[in-house]
């Protein structure tokens, strides 16, 4: 049982250039999220679905697209990647979506490092 | 918005000392929960707290929330060096995403 797999693990990007960063989960959970992690930040998120076929912006949206391609998939893309974009990224999933009455545990994946020079 | 911070940003101490971090909430939470990060590594969930005033033991890790649900302390005895890395609480509100607090960094000398 893998839980949440991102790919790739490292990427080094020029300015202007794109790319996308994919992840799928195992677990069945419908809600699915996308994090970064800069240093003294936490973790801020960046957009996220909270069912197969809705996605919503975040807290740091600006810059990045994101798509749920199906139940296990979803991908985050960057168009014009920027310096300010240089993170370590985390897709996570839960159950349902957190922001319900209960509040579901986030399962993370491994992360992806990305630096854009 | 809801602001999560949490204190010290760092804490050294050596193994077998105590430790402790704080996060407090500029709102009332609905529940709060506490993660971990390894070095090099990705969040591990590790409880949920629900209730105000709730304590919960996991072996040498006592959590606890305050009776406002405003803040919440999580407690390590007698550290070892599987206890390095950075624990973050997240608060959580009906109808919002979590907010996750910075986080404490937490090196252990052998």
């Amino acid at each position: 049982n893998a839980g949440v797999t991102q790919t790739p693990k490292f990427q080094v990007l020029k300015t202007g250039q794109s790319m996308t960063l994919q992840c799928a989960q195992d677990m069945n959970h419908n809600s699915m999220y996308w994090y970064r992690q800069d240093p003294g930040m936490g973790l801020r998120l960046i957009y996220y679905s909270a069912s197969e076929g809705t996605t919503d912006k975040g807290e740091v949206p600006n810059g990045y697209n994101v798509s749920r391609l199906n139940k296990r998939e979803f991908s985050l893309r960057l168009e014009s990647a920027a310096p300010s974009q240089t993170s370590v990224y985390f897709c996570a999933s839960s159950e349902s979506w957190q922001g319900l009455f209960g509040a579901n545990v986030l399962t993370f994946g491994a992360g992806s490092r990305l630096t854009v020079l | 918005g809801q602001q999560v911070m949490q204190i010290p940003q760092y804490q050294h101490v050596q193994e077998g000392e105590d430790f402790t971090t704080y996060c407090n909430s500029s709102t009332t939470l609905s529940n709060i929960q506490w993660y971990k990060q390894r070095p090099g590594g990705h969040p591990v969930f590790l409880i949920q707290l629900v209730k105000s005033g709730e304590v919960k033991k996991q072996k040498r890790l006592t959590f606890q929330f305050g009776e406002a649900k405003k803040n919440s302390s999580l407690h390590i005895t007698a550290t070892q060096t599987t206890d390095v890395g950075t624990y973050f609480c997240a608060g959580y509100n009906y109808g919002q995403n979590f907010v996750f607090g910075p986080g404490t960094r937490l090196s252990v000398l052998p």
